[in-house]
């Protein structure tokens, strides 16, 4: 069974001071990775899709890395509206539909 | 354009209740998805539509019917809810389903309140 594992759950952070997130993720082959922000009562916002251990995909303060086990969500310089959920998914190439998703990191960015 | 739309953005039904959730995507995206979501917790899928058929349904129970009009409207027709049903309702579109990783996208959703 696929599983995805995201850390930490929470992350708290000074506007402008960088840091990662991080999911961890077991897959019978990797089909595609891929990260999504979600607001708070909105639907899940598609960020990034990444296929192949060391691809590495950039969106403003926004940088996702793939290792064979694990993907890094870096985020530069943050500001306040950086501040949301990150969710990571997983598609095996065993699967033609479904994403296992992580429990996701709730990142918060103080002005 | 990247845009998925749903309707209505809240809804409040009794248990007794009979009511449709509506999504719609202009994308010529050929996947449709129905999701969950609990507060705090990933989406969990519940239907998916590849080229207007019904491809997997995760073992929803019957009180939850969905309908693909045409390949842009995916419907959810609700009836005798329960209250532990009360979630965020997510569709969501893929180019299709198979072969390459496709993304989904996501609607904002519709919040589901059962009384």
């Amino acid at each position: 069974e696929d599983q995805v594992t995201q850390s930490p759950e929470a992350l708290r952070l000074q506007e402008g001071e960088s840091s990662s997130l991080n999911c961890s993720y077991t897959v019978s082959g990797l089909r595609g990775l891929f990260w999504y922000r979600q607001d708070p009562g909105k639907g899940p916002e598609f960020l990034f899709t990444l296929y192949s251990a060391g691809e590495e995909k950039e969106k403003e303060r926004l940088k996702a890395t793939l290792t064979k086990k694990e993907s890094f969500l870096h985020i530069t310089a943050p500001k306040p509206e950086d501040s949301a959920t990150y969710l990571c998914a997983v598609q095996a190439r065993s699967n033609d539909y479904k994403l296992s998703f992580g429990a996701g990191t709730t990142v918060t960015v103080r002005a | 354009d990247t845009e998925v739309t749903q309707t209505p953005k809240h809804l409040v039904m009794g248990m007794t209740n009979k009511k449709s959730l509506k999504c719609e995507q202009h994308m010529g995206h050929r996947a449709m998805y129905w999701y969950k979501q609990k507060a705090k917790k990933p989406p969990e899928l519940m239907f998916v539509y590849s080229y207007e058929k019904l491809s997997i349904n995760e073992s929803v129970p019957s009180r939850f019917s969905p309908e693909c009009p045409n390949s842009s409207l995916l419907n959810l027709h609700l009836h005798a809810l329960q209250p532990e049903d009360s979630a965020l309702y997510l569709c969501a579109s893929s180019q299709g389903t198979g072969g390459l990783s496709y993304e989904q996208y996501f609607g904002p959703g519709t919040r589901l309140t059962v009384t």
